[in-house]
């Protein structure tokens, strides 16, 4: 049981260029999320998914876009990577809304674009 | 927007001794759910502790305990018996009963354990 595995740990983007963070779980969660930490910011919520095939945007979602074609994956596109989406990404899952189960995280994704 | 305030950016502590984490929020709803995380130097982000506003008690786990003040919307953390192993980001959150993964957090707080 390897819970939340984000991947890559560590990336460096050109600006303009784009690329995919991968993020899957095997927990069989429903709920699965993408969040942005920066310093003095928190963590804010980009998108976020109820389960397969559905989808929603969060605090700050432009620039980045999401798919859920399957329960353990969540992978977070950026289109065109800007030096503002530098940051610490964090992929997280839940179980049960009912009990509003806590969230898992991944170890993140510490991405710089220059 | 509805927010998570932690005003004290860093705070330090004696090994041994209890520290206080402040964490004001605000809502309009009347269920929702708090949480402290902590976050080490590995960067992984740990749940502490979680408190069910309808729930009048206060959480407690372990050496930590929360004070949660409903009608102040105020939700400190109590960390007893301060560990060198303590020494971490903690972030205050708010989620809502069937909005799992959006969790609002605050700023953050940086707790240093002196020896």
């Amino acid at each position: 049981n390897a819970g939340v595995t984000q991947t890559p740990k560590f990336q460096v983007l050109k600006t303009g260029q784009s690329m995919t963070l991968q993020c899957a779980q095997d927990m069989n969660h429903e709920y699965m999320s993408w969040y942005r930490q920066d310093p003095g910011m928190g963590l804010r919520l980009i998108h976020y998914s109820v389960g397969a095939g559905i989808t929603d945007q969060g605090e700050v979602p432009n620039g980045y876009n999401v798919s859920r074609s399957t329960t353990e994956d969540f992978p977070l596109r950026l289109l065109s990577a800007a030096p503002s989406q530098t940051s610490v990404y964090f992929c997280a899952s839940s179980y049960d809304r009912a009990n509003n189960s806590p969230l898992h995280f991944g170890n993140g994704t510490r991405l710089t674009v220059t | 927007a509805q927010t998570v305030t932690q005003s004290q950016p860093e705070m330090s502590v004696q090994e041994a001794e209890t520290v206080t984490l402040s964490c004001t929020y605000d809502t309009s709803e009347s269920d929702y759910y708090l949480f402290w995380y902590k976050q080490p130097p590995s960067r992984q982000m740990i749940l502490v502790i979680r408190q069910e506003a309808y729930k009048q008690q206060n959480a407690t786990e372990n050496r930590f305990s929360v004070n949660f003040q409903k009608a102040a919307k105020s939700f400190s953390l109590k960390i007893s018996d301060s560990q060198l192993g303590d020494a971490a980001m903690y972030f205050c959150a708010r989620g809502y009963t069937g909005a799992n993964s959006k969790l609002t957090f605050g700023k953050g707080i940086t707790l240093s354990v002196r020896p």
